[in-house]
């Protein structure tokens, strides 16, 4: 069974700290990960899918097989980068995606 | 502009009382599918559908039933609500050549 883990409920930092939101995977096949965001009261969006390599608002992330992973990152966060998200695998036959549990990105001033 | 819509947005209700939430896509999209949102427990899948007629259950199906007769529709229904069920529902739909999943704005559902 496919499952996604997000280790923090919730990550506080200031204004310009670099961030990292952990996700790690489990999956037998080719995974493919996505990060999607949602800003208060807001609907869920996609930020990041792996297979892009993109760079969006300034995050980034890499799929590191070896290690199960797929970590968002950005060197310096903004205050409006505060919302919650969600690591995301989509299974082989592209029907389900599986959502870890979140995390709560606070960005302070 | 290209969307997912759903309604209604809020809804109280009682236990037993039937109710259905709609959700419609305007992009022609073969995949729709119905998520909810629990705090502590992110998304879950409650029911998927590929086509026209073709569905499938997701993660935590018990007590919701769908159904998929026109490509741009797939309403969720709870034949008989309980307090267990009160969430926050996302409908969301994905074409077939592209991996992003276009989310609905959401329906906070309350059973008493």
């Amino acid at each position: 069974a496919q499952r996604v883990t997000q280790p923090e409920k919730l990550l506080s930092v200031f204004k310009g700290a670099p961030v990292e939101l952990k996700c790690n995977y489990s999956y037998s096949g080719s995974p493919e990960l996505f990060w999607y965001v949602q800003y208060s009261r807001q609907r869920l969006q996609l930020l990041l899918r792996h297979i892009s390599r993109e760079s969006i608002k300034g995050f980034t992330a890499d799929l590191n097989k070896g290690e199960t992973s797929f970590h968002l990152k950005k060197p310096f966060a903004q205050e409006e980068d505060s919302a919650m998200y969600y690591c995301a695998l989509l299974n082989s036959g592209y029907s389900t995606l599986t959502f870890g549990k979140g995390t709560m990105l606070l960005v302070s001033p | 502009e290209a969307q997912v819509t759903q309604n209604p947005r809020y809804l109280i209700t009682v236990t037993g009382k039937k109710l259905t939430v709609t959700c419609s896509q305007n992009m022609n999209h073969e995949y729709m599918s119905w998520y909810r949102q629990d705090p502590g427990l992110g998304l879950r899948q409650i029911y998927y559908s590929m086509n026209v007629e073709v569905t499938d259950k997701g993660d935590v199906p018990e007590g919701y039933k769908v159904s998929r007769k026109e490509k741009r529709n797939f309403p969720l229904i709870l034949e008989s609500p309980s307090p267990n069920q009160t969430s926050l529902y996302f409908c969301a739909s994905r074409g077939d050549s592209s991996y992003e999943q276009y989310f609905g704005p959401g329906t906070r559902l309350t059973v008493t």
